[in-house]
């Protein structure tokens, strides 16, 4: 099955932009990915879904600021005009082998 | 609005039992693939357990397999988790999800939090 790899963490000031990288392990690297925000105290939120070509669906009311993109088998998550807001958790996610599966998540600090 | 509503967590000590309740609203509930996913303290997203839309087909990670049942009854629009013989290591948050299109996760619950302990 894939296995997702993701940096613990990121920062990046306020207004600014910053791009999240999930990796997808050697012979998966066509598979499409779903990036989830987790804020504190909250459920997570879908984001969106990213295949292979770049091309990515956005879930229900999700603002133009985030964006998807991919390279290879990296599957990139950008966040412009970054908002106190969008300080939380990242997670990419996958499915494989009868089993879905999650990166370990990057913690996004806004400066 | 798609809506789900996890209930059903607690503490309870180490060999219990414990069942999780997600009611789903806002969508055809039956028409959907439903999952169980956790977080540790602390730790990551944890994928749990998937039923199909109709209940027909189960799977389930090996850290819950033997252990826990994940059901469905589509009258009352409400997904289950049986969780049985419960070790510290299962304290979590525990989520429902919907799995919509491409095996990903496009609605969550808020969660409700699972204590294992004596």
């Amino acid at each position: 099955q894939p296995v997702l790899t993701q940096s613990p963490s990121a920062s990046a000031s306020l207004g600014a932009s910053v791009n999240l990288t999930c990796t997808l392990s050697s012979g998966h690297s066509r598979y499409l990915i779903a990036w989830h925000q987790h804020q504190p105290e909250k459920g997570p939120r879908y984001l969106m879904k990213l295949k292979s070509d770049g091309s990515h669906d956005k879930g229900d009311g999700i603002p133009d600021r985030f964006s998807g993109s991919s390279s290879g088998a990296e599957r990139y998550l950008t966040i412009s005009s970054l908002q106190s807001e969008d300080e939380a958790d990242y997670y990419c996610q996958t499915w494989g082998a009868g089993s879905w599966v999650f990166g370990g998540g990057t913690k996004l600090t806004v400066l | 609005q798609v809506q789900l509503v996890d209930s059903g967590g607690g503490v309870v000590q180490p060999g219990r039992s414990l069942r999780l309740s997600c009611a789903a609203s806002g969508f055809t509930f039956s028409n959907y693939g439903m999952h169980w996913v956790r977080q540790a303290p602390g730790k990551g997203l944890e994928w749990v357990a998937v039923i199909w839309y109709d209940g027909s087909d189960k799977y389930y990670a090996d850290s819950v397999k033997g252990r826990f049942t994940i059901s469905r009854d589509n009258s009352k629009n409400t997904l289950y988790l049986q969780m049985n013989t419960l070790r510290a290591e299962d304290t979590a948050v525990y989520y429902c999800a919907r799995e919509g299109a491409d095996y990903v996760f496009d609605f969550w619950g808020q969660g409700t939090l699972v204590t294992v302990s004596s």
